[in-house]
């Protein structure tokens, strides 16, 4: 089945440490996106791509950062995490942008940050 | 400023109807999604309107009144299952998905 795959599922790492999240798609989508959800607030766009451009929220910190080496993978680097940072990372992607194209999400990356 | 409003948490009971109520202001619209996300997941699409009117999905129905800035979801014959949060999502004139914080819905036998 074609899907969206993000390695780990859980992911505990200490103050300050750097970790990488990763996405894989096999849906061959030209768009992926990284998203941050905390508990009951709405998923928080931190970037996306649209094939190997790149577009950074205004108020996306500096200690986030992403990488999409080809169309199917894409990183979400977290420089120096904080507390404020564990939440779940959703990754998405779309066959496009623009009216109609759904997003299909991967099962997310927890992250705890100790 | 962009915004989405939906209630925070609803509770029905199985084998009942509950509609979930979304209004937005969005700059432009292209687009009104419906997710449901179940605790500790990924959301997974429901369904899409771009016209005004009711689009009936099985026991899922969304209707949209851009005019009134409005959209509801329509969920029938509850099933316990169906206890998740419900999101609601508007693409924006840059096509944009901006995102409201969902509805909690919890089943009750």
């Amino acid at each position: 089945d074609a899907m969206v795959i993000q390695n780990p599922r859980y992911q505990v790492t200490q103050f300050g440490k750097p970790v990488t999240l990763s996405c894989s798609q096999t849906l061959n989508h030209n768009v992926m996106y990284w998203y941050q959800q905390k508990s009951s607030q709405a998923p928080k766009l931190l970037f996306h791509y649209y094939d190997k451009d790149f577009n950074n929220e205004a108020d996306t910190p500096d200690n986030f950062q992403s990488r999409r080496p080809n169309t199917s993978f894409c990183f979400l680097d977290i420089r120096s995490p904080g507390l404020g940072d564990a939440a779940m990372y959703l990754c998405a992607t779309s066959r496009a942008r623009g009216e109609g194209n759904e997003q299909f999400f991967g099962p997310g990356t927890r992250l705890t940050v100790l | 400023g962009q915004n989405i409003d939906q209630p925070t948490e609803m509770t029905a009971t199985e084998g009942a109807i509950v509609q979930i109520n979304c209004t937005y202001q969005t700059s432009g619209f292209n687009g009104l999604f419906w997710y449901q996300q179940h605790a500790g997941e990924a959301p997974t699409f429901l369904s899409y309107n771009v016209l005004d009117g009711l689009e009936e999905k099985g026991r899922f129905s969304s209707f949209l009144s851009r005019s009134k800035g409005y959209s509801y979801l329509l969920l029938k014959e509850l099933q316990m299952k169906d206890s998740a949060s419900y999101l609601c999502a508007v693409t924006d004139s840059n096509y944009q998905l901006i995102w409201g914080a969902g509805t909690k819905l919890i089943i009750k036998p």
